[in-house]
């Protein structure tokens, strides 16, 4: 079965820093798709960013940016210039090509710090 | 912009009680899902829905659970006979399309079985 684990419960930044949150996966497919969800204290989980395993580039979205390494299976967010509106719960999520469901890893609490 | 709406927030039920969540995901979304996240744990997949049936389910999503799509808006989640370890956050998802589409989340349903 496939795992994410994210090793960070938590993290804390400097407004206008960049921090990089951390996910690691196990899979022995070759198709599949990944993605980072922020869930604020409001509770709704966005999607921040995904990544499609077939392709090489690394995917960016504003200050947003992930480092996947495939061969390691790795699946780290970049945040850049940090602001307050960041702080939230990060989920890395993996979704299995043919399947329907994403998992999940545990989060990362992260901290914006004015 | 179109949200995943979950009612309600919070439900407080007594052990034994049948409960049903509701939600009225995206309207011209096809893929409905539920995950539950126990508190302090990961959010887990339960069972994803498309052309008004089940498409794919977990382990966790047994007999005392079931869903349904009464009118081709709401897409509720009843639990028969709650357990206390059925005390969690309910999140419902829809997605427009197959894997490469993001799944969108709801605020979730908090449920407390005393």
């Amino acid at each position: 079965a496939q795992t994410v684990t994210q090793s960070q419960p938590e993290m804390s930044v400097q407004e206008a820093e960049t921090v990089t949150l951390s996910c690691t996966y196990d899979t022995s497919e070759s198709d599949y798709y990944l993605f980072w969800y922020k869930q604020p204290p409001s509770r709704q989980m966005i999607l921040v960013i995904r990544q499609e395993a077939y392709k090489q580039q690394n995917a960016t979205e504003n200050r947003f940016s992930v480092n996947f390494q495939k061969a390691a299976k790795s699946f780290s967010l970049k945040i850049s210039d940090s602001q307050l509106g960041d702080a939230a719960m990060y989920f890395c999520a993996y979704n299995q090509g043919g399947s329907e469901k994403l998992v999940f890893g545990k989060g990362t609490k992260l901290t914006v710090n004015p | 912009e179109p949200e995943v709406t979950q009612t309600p927030s919070h439900q407080v039920t007594q052990m034994g009680q049948e409960v049903i969540l509701r939600c009225v995901p995206i309207s011209n979304h096809l893929y409905f899902y539920w995950y539950r996240q126990i508190l302090g744990q990961k959010v887990e997949f339960l069972v994803s829905f498309y052309n008004n049936e089940i498409s794919e389910k977990s382990e966790i999503f047994d007999d005392q659970f079931s869903v349904e799509r009464p009118d081709g808006s709401n897409f509720t989640l009843k639990i028969r006979s709650t357990k206390l370890e059925d005390s969690a956050m309910y999140f419902c998802a829809s997605q427009a399309g197959y894997s490469n589409q993001p799944q969108h989340f709801g605020d979730g349903t908090r449920l407390s079985i005393l």
